[in-house]
């Protein structure tokens, strides 16, 4: 089945610089890949997505890029600010397959002001 | 908030006892499920729905038991509860048309 690897497992990072974590995925039929980001003590939240007919997705300071050859996806995140520190998660599916989102270990990022 | 809620929000129970967590949706949303999530371990799948009476089980679902009796409402039984079900339990739903996942707030489930 397939397995979703993630790093680093925590990252800390000055305000304003970049952040980025990276995924890797096992089953080259997965086609959807979404990030969600975890807050303390609140659930997850999904900040972007990408598709495999897409290499990269952007949405103000946050971008996606994926290798589908290499099967890797990455989150990248531009002028970090304090409010991104969470935990942020990677996940790999099939889309015609509800049942089978898998998910990283996740990364917890800090931002120090 | 998706119309998606979780309860209890918080339960200590004791090990050997029954438990049973509900969740519950507003919108008729077809699929449905649970996951627990643990340091380390990232969100891993209990079990799922994909519609009344329609469930599957996930990667982690020793120990658990699930029925959907009506479409709004998604119910988690641990039958004898152990120390190793400690864990915050997540509900979701798969909301179109980009068919992604929405949480509930969460479940922290103590078993002492």
């Amino acid at each position: 089945g397939e397995n979703v690897e993630q790093h680093p497992s925590t990252l800390s990072v000055q305000e304003g610089d970049s952040a980025v974590i990276k995924c890797t995925y096992s089953d080259s039929a997965s086609n959807y890949f979404p990030w969600y980001k975890q807050e303390l003590g609140k659930r997850p939240q999904l900040i972007i997505d990408i598709r495999s007919n897409v290499g990269e997705k952007k949405d103000q300071r946050i971008a996606v890029t994926l290798n589908k050859t290499a099967k890797h996806f990455s989150l990248h995140i531009t002028e970090t600010q304090p409010e991104d520190s969470a935990v942020y998660f990677c996940a790999a599916s099939k889309e015609t397959s509800y049942d089978k989102v898998i998910f990283g270990p996740g990364t917890s990022l800090s931002v120090i002001p | 908030d998706a119309g998606i809620t979780q309860s209890p929000r918080h339960k200590v129970t004791e090990t050997g006892t029954p438990v049973t967590l509900r969740c519950h949706q507003t919108e008729n949303h077809r699929y449905m499920y649970w996951y627990r999530q643990d340091p380390g371990h990232g969100l891993r799948l209990i079990h799922y729905s994909y519609g009344v009476k329609d469930t599957d089980k996930g990667e982690v679902s020793d120990g658990y038991s699930v029925s959907r009796s009506k479409t709004e409402d998604f119910l988690l039984t641990l039958e004898s509860a152990t120390s190793s079900q400690t864990s915050v339990y997540f509900c979701a739903i798969l909301i179109g048309p980009t068919d992604t996942q929405y949480f509930g707030p969460g479940t922290r489930l103590t078993v002492l």
